[in-house]
């Protein structure tokens, strides 16, 4: 089946550096990727919708130029956390679809952030 | 009203048992319903995809959808311990194209040896 592969899985910054999160589609070209935010003990809270080659669209209340997302290619999407705070510390997911497939959608590993 | 209701849980039961999950939704232009397992500290690992009403069986799993009263549920038969896990279920408006998900809030079950 379709694989999304993240990485890295498990990140510590220090407050005020940037992280840079990917995503990439295996065997699979992912004209869309979704990335997710995820507290402990909640469901996944949709931040943006990156497409290749133009903007991402993000969710009402996700700051775009604190989460950078770039779609360069059909195959890599990337988040990057921007002069990050503890407050950023969570679970970050991407998913994709493979539309070939004609399956549900596939999630990557998760990273797990931590800003101290 | 959130437009997918699923019961948090916890959900605890005993090796063997048959375990029933459920979500409602509000919106009737959903039209795609998924199943998701998520382990600690993991991605959501897609269970069962349907767009139909009815049964989708696939090995312990039955997915069931009803669109007249906007139900949705997930069987596990015989449940094992390695079944211990959150399940979300997820529903998107169409299935052509990528649209984004629609996620309940997950339900923790724990299959006690």
């Amino acid at each position: 089946g379709a694989v999304v592969s993240q990485h890295p899985s498990w990140v510590i910054c220090k407050s005020g550096t940037s992280v840079k999160i990917e995503c990439r589609s295996l065997d699979f070209q992912a004209t869309t990727m979704f990335w997710y935010r995820q507290f402990p003990k909640q469901s996944l809270m949709l931040m943006a919708t990156s497409n290749e080659g133009s903007k991402a669209t993000y969710e009402q209340g996700v700051e775009k130029d604190k989460f950078l997302i770039n779609h360069a290619s059909l195959t890599l999407s990337t988040l990057t956390v921007t002069s990050a705070h503890p407050e950023d510390s969570s679970f970050y997911i991407c998913s994709a679809r493979d539309l070939g497939q004609g399956n549900g959608y596939t999630f990557g590993s998760g990273t797990r952030l931590t800003v101290v | 009203q959130k437009e997918v209701e699923q019961d948090p849980g916890p959900l605890s039961v005993p090796e063997g048992a048959i375990v029933s999950l459920n979500c409602t939704y509000s919106n009737s232009a959903f039209q795609y319903f998924m199943w998701y397992r998520q382990y600690s500290r993991k991605g959501p690992e897609l269970l069962m995809y349907t767009y139909s009403s009815g049964n989708k069986e696939d090995g312990r799993f039955t997915a069931q959808v009803d669109k007249s009263s906007k139900y949705i549920s997930l069987f596990i038969r015989d449940s094992q311990p390695s079944d211990s896990a959150t399940y979300l279920c997820a529903t998107a408006y169409s299935g052509a194209g990528s649209y984004q998900l629609t996620f309940g809030k997950g339900t923790k079950l724990s299959v006690i040896p």
